[in-house]
């Protein structure tokens, strides 16, 4: 089982449409949580971090499920430019830190 | 945006030659991160570093070496380089361990 697993996509959606992207983790001492966007052929940017609470940043919301080890982002209101790769981040400290990435899910949102 | 540079953005090079990739960070920032991507694998740690001449493997680390002498300026080399380690490589930066991580543009290396 890999540690950080994400729906395998792609997701094609049109303009406007809200879109779910899942992710769990296997490591119950994880700490910290992030979703990054990755664009063709550059570098990974982080999109936001991950609260217990949950947290929202304008059309984008993110939710923590400790219990379930679970993390969600939620896109509403899709635009083209949200075309993308979304990857799932956690980081845990295991006496050295590691961060882990999930292999990403696609996004085409189209007109 | 985080002023992370790496250079070279791309090189070409032979089976058996050395190749050293370099990070440079004006963040001053004490982790820095070595990664390669490929397709089908995400985005894998090969080594890290926290803090000067301070540095710990990622689980992809055969093949390769770091080194950090100063804050700003973080090593990769491929010793003796393989085909197998073709591939997109990114450093990163973070002010504290496992935590947010911001990426320089990236290195294209193609190894013949």
């Amino acid at each position: 089982r890999k540690e950080v697993e994400q729906d395998p996509g792609p997701f094609n959606v049109p303009e406007g449409a809200t879109v779910a992207f899942n992710c769990t983790y296997s490591n119950s001492a994880s700490q910290s949580f992030f979703w990054y966007r990755q664009d063709c052929r550059k570098e990974p940017k982080l999109l936001m971090s991950v609260y217990s609470s949950g947290n929202e940043d304008g059309r984008f919301t993110a939710q923590l499920n400790r219990a379930s080890q679970y993390i969600s982002l939620l896109i509403r209101d899709s635009k083209l430019s949200d075309s993308a790769t979304y990857l799932c981040v956690v980081g845990l400290n295991t006496g050295g830190f590691k961060t882990i990435f999930g292999a990403g899910t696609r996004l085409f949102v189209k007109a | 945006d985080a002023g992370i540079t790496q250079s070279p953005r791309h090189k070409v090079t032979e089976t058996g030659t050395p190749v050293t990739l370099r990070c440079h960070q004006t963040e001053n920032h004490r982790y820095m991160y070595w990664y390669r991507q490929d397709p089908g694998h995400g985005l894998r740690l090969i080594h890290y570093s926290y803090g000067v001449k301070d540095t710990d493997k990622g689980e992809v680390s055969d093949g390769y070496s770091v080194s950090r002498s100063k804050t700003e300026d973080f090593l990769l080399t491929l010793e003796s380089a393989t085909s197998s380690q073709t591939s997109v490589y990114f450093c990163a930066i973070s002010a504290q361990g496992a935590r947010e991580q911001y990426f320089g543009p990236g290195t294209r290396l193609t190894v013949t």
